[in-house]
């Protein structure tokens, strides 16, 4: 496709349940950003991949939350042992250039519901 | 800590109305400074963007200024349409490369 795909769009997970969320980027993209966007507010920053490597990964909440991009394509988010302040929409970005401040291209994003 | 403050909304107005959405920042240095929407079911999209003090960024109408000594970046349209109802996202690009986006801005506007 043309754009940045995520799926699912939809994800409602009991507390406890482990998720995977995935991240299709533009083709070709070097840079993959993800980002989390609670209720209300705008989006934060949560971790940084410059092809396989993941060069930042200061903004994860905690240890239980991890991304991979193996093949510095397709990346996954995975959220371990969900918590009710895990809901939130769960954003993918990304960029031509190895640098940060090349423009981002964004997903639709994956809600995240944990009852 | 580097943040954005934006005006809260829902921002109501009649179509072919002026709009003004207030975006004022904290930061060291000279950060680059955005506009990013959100069209209801779509993901964020640039809509403008401004790297250096009194660079003004455009497009699709809208224009916002970057004023260094006043820290604003306020985004306005001179006649709004009811396509541009969507949540605005003030946002700055800071010195290690992290963009700080404020909480946004709904904005409704009536046919």
């Amino acid at each position: 496709g043309a754009g940045v795909s995520q799926s699912p769009r939809y994800k409602v997970a009991k507390r406890g349940q482990d998720v995977a969320l995935r991240c299709d980027p533009i083709s070709g993209h070097v840079s993959l950003f993800w980002y989390q966007q609670a209720l209300g507010q705008g989006p934060e920053f949560l971790t940084y991949f410059q092809n396989e490597a993941q060069l930042d990964k200061s903004g994860l909440p905690s240890d239980r939350f991890f991304a991979e991009r193996p093949e510095g394509s397709v990346s996954t988010l995975k959220i371990q042992r969900t918590q009710q302040e895990d809901s939130a929409v769960y954003l993918c970005a990304s960029s031509a250039g190895g640098r940060k401040k090349d423009t981002q291209y964004f997903g639709p994003g994956t809600r995240l519901t944990v009852l | 800590g580097d943040s954005v403050t934006q005006m809260e909304g829902p921002v109501t107005l009649s179509e072919e109305a002026f709009l003004t959405i207030n975006c004022t920042y904290t930061a060291t240095g000279y950060p680059s400074l955005f506009w990013y929407v959100q069209y209801p079911g779509e993901g964020l999209q640039l809509l403008l963007k401004a790297t250096k003090a009194d660079d003004k960024g455009s497009n699709k109408g809208f224009e916002a200024t970057y004023r260094k000594e006043t820290t604003s970046f306020h985004l306005e349209k001179g006649s709004v349409q009811v396509s541009d109802s969507a949540v605005y996202f003030c946002a700055l690009l800071r010195g290690d490369d992290k963009i700080i986006f404020g909480k946004g801005t709904r904005l409704h506007i009536l046919p």
